[in-house]
């Protein structure tokens, strides 16, 4: 079984659609993470969200929203897709305490045309 | 804030030599310190992380990084490299009491010759 999922795995679109990235981690983990990776391989956190709260929310344009239904699952939302938003994106998952491992799922490349 | 630099943007090495990769950090204090491998269209795997304690970390698949606080610097170790290990190995930091909100490094890429 799969520790933490992501859907879909490509994404290609064209500028100004909105699209959602699903994540879904079966780890048991409280705290669950976005991050994004740019063409020159630069990883970013954007998000973090610890039993469905909003932990961290780095200066991100505000086109991307997260939502956490249920602690299993943290989905990203993005509006008015922009060329630069180009990128890998990856879930991550941890326990949330304060010596712990995060868990990453496989990423989602994001394309905008 | 910290962060960290990997000096290293690409390095290659011989099947069977020893490696070296350099990562080094800024932080007031103790950090968080972590690498992470990242196989072509894989997400990322922890190798190893120090939190605290004996300086030498060991890790999986035959890997060991050192903390060296006067240096600031963790490096990446291994003393005999397979084809396999050719990845992209990222160095990450954490503030103290923060291990949520890692910092990465730019990454190395390191390629492995038969």
């Amino acid at each position: 079984d799969t520790a933490v999922s992501q859907t879909p795995k490509y994404l290609v679109t064209q500028m100004g659609n909105d699209k959602s990235i699903k994540c879904e981690q079966n780890l048991g983990h409280d705290t669950m993470y976005w991050y994004k990776q740019d063409s020159k391989k630069f990883l970013k956190i954007m998000f973090s969200y610890n039993n469905k709260e909003l932990i961290i929310n780095e200066t991100v344009p505000n086109r991307f929203s997260p939502k956490s239904p249920d602690k299993a699952h943290l989905n990203l939302h993005i509006n008015s897709l922009e060329l630069g938003d180009s990128a890998v994106y990856f879930c991550a998952s941890s326990h949330g305490g304060d010596a712990d491992t995060q868990y990453f799922g496989p990423g989602t490349r994001l394309t905008v045309l | 804030a910290q962060s960290v630099t990997q000096p290293d943007i690409h390095i290659t090495v011989s099947e069977g030599a020893s490696l070296e990769l350099r990562c080094n950090y800024s932080y007031g204090a103790t950090p968080y310190l972590f690498w992470y491998v990242q196989s072509p269209g894989q997400g990322l795997q922890l190798l190893l992380k120090y939190f605290s304690g004996d300086t030498l970390v060991q890790g999986i698949k035959g890997f060991e990084a050192e903390f060296k606080r006067s240096q600031s610097s963790f490096n990446l170790r291994k003393p005999s490299v397979h084809w396999s290990d050719a990845a992209e190995y990222f160095c990450a930091v954490a503030a103290t009491g923060t291990a949520s909100k890692l910092t990465f490094g730019t990454g190395t890429r390191l390629q492995v010759t038969l």
